[in-house]
């Protein structure tokens, strides 16, 4: 079955320090992968996405992710965090059986980062 | 990117009503995803709606408790009926963008508690 899975639910980081939100997935076929990230009161907001090409994908407000296909993971990180990176990020992939141009996508349980100034 | 409203942002529903959520996109987008996110867990896509045809809905939700309207490109409607306390969820609309296939634009939600 292909699924999505975010190990960690909650990932504590210091404001400065290098920041990994972890994903590892299972699909068929090639996987194409998303970050999405969820700021308190405000929409999910796509940050980034793999579909081919480079394994390390750059994205929105500095963050970038590193696609790993022996190890079926596309973690995010982040050179130097900052305290308004706390929110909760999704991971999800393309759902390749989905029929069509439906674009379906299969979503992570989310992780929550917090930044601690 | 698509900027996508939702009304209402927030509401409070007896059980046995129903509530209809509305979605407002400012661009012609052919296809709008309507998700739901309950406490603590991650989205689960409820249907997709295209322009001139029916809704297609995922496994577990059908279009008596979740009616679905499309009537143009940039609108649509999820409608909540009969609710109950397991209802209790944010409603989320998003649109496919245009960086290619499956990024997603999300609107801001609606929180829905059911009493």
């Amino acid at each position: 079955a292909q699924s999505v899975a975010q190990p960690e639910d909650q990932v504590n980081v210091a404001e400065g320090n290098p920041l990994t939100v972890k994903c590892t997935y299972s699909v068929s076929g090639n996987p194409y992968l998303f970050w999405y990230v969820q700021y308190p009161n405000r929409g999910l907001q796509f940050l980034l996405k793999y579909i081919t090409g480079d394994n390390l994908v750059k994205g929105s407000y500095g963050f970038e992710a590193e696609f790993n296909k022996s190890q079926t993971s596309f973690h995010l990180k982040k050179p130097s965090a900052l305290v308004s990176d706390s929110a909760l990020y999704f991971c999800a992939v393309r759902d390749s059986k989905s029929a069509g141009n439906n674009r379906k996508l299969i979503w992570g349980l989310g992780t929550s980062l917090a930044v601690n100034p | 990117s698509a900027v996508i409203s939702q009304k209402p942002s927030r509401d409070i529903c007896q059980r046995g009503t129903s509530l209809t959520i509305q979605c407002q996109v400012d661009s012609q987008v052919t296809m709008m995803f309507w998700y739901r996110q309950q406490p603590g867990q991650s989205l689960t896509l409820i249907a997709t709606a295209n322009q001139g045809s029916e809704a297609t809905y995922e496994s577990g939700f059908v279009i008596d408790k979740f009616p679905i309207s499309r009537p143009n490109l940039t609108f649509s409607t999820l409608t909540v009926s009969n609710m109950s306390p397991e209802d209790s969820s944010i409603y989320l609309c998003s649109v496919g963008g245009s960086g290619g296939p499956y990024e997603q634009y999300f609107g801001p939600g609606t929180r829905l508690t059911v009493t």
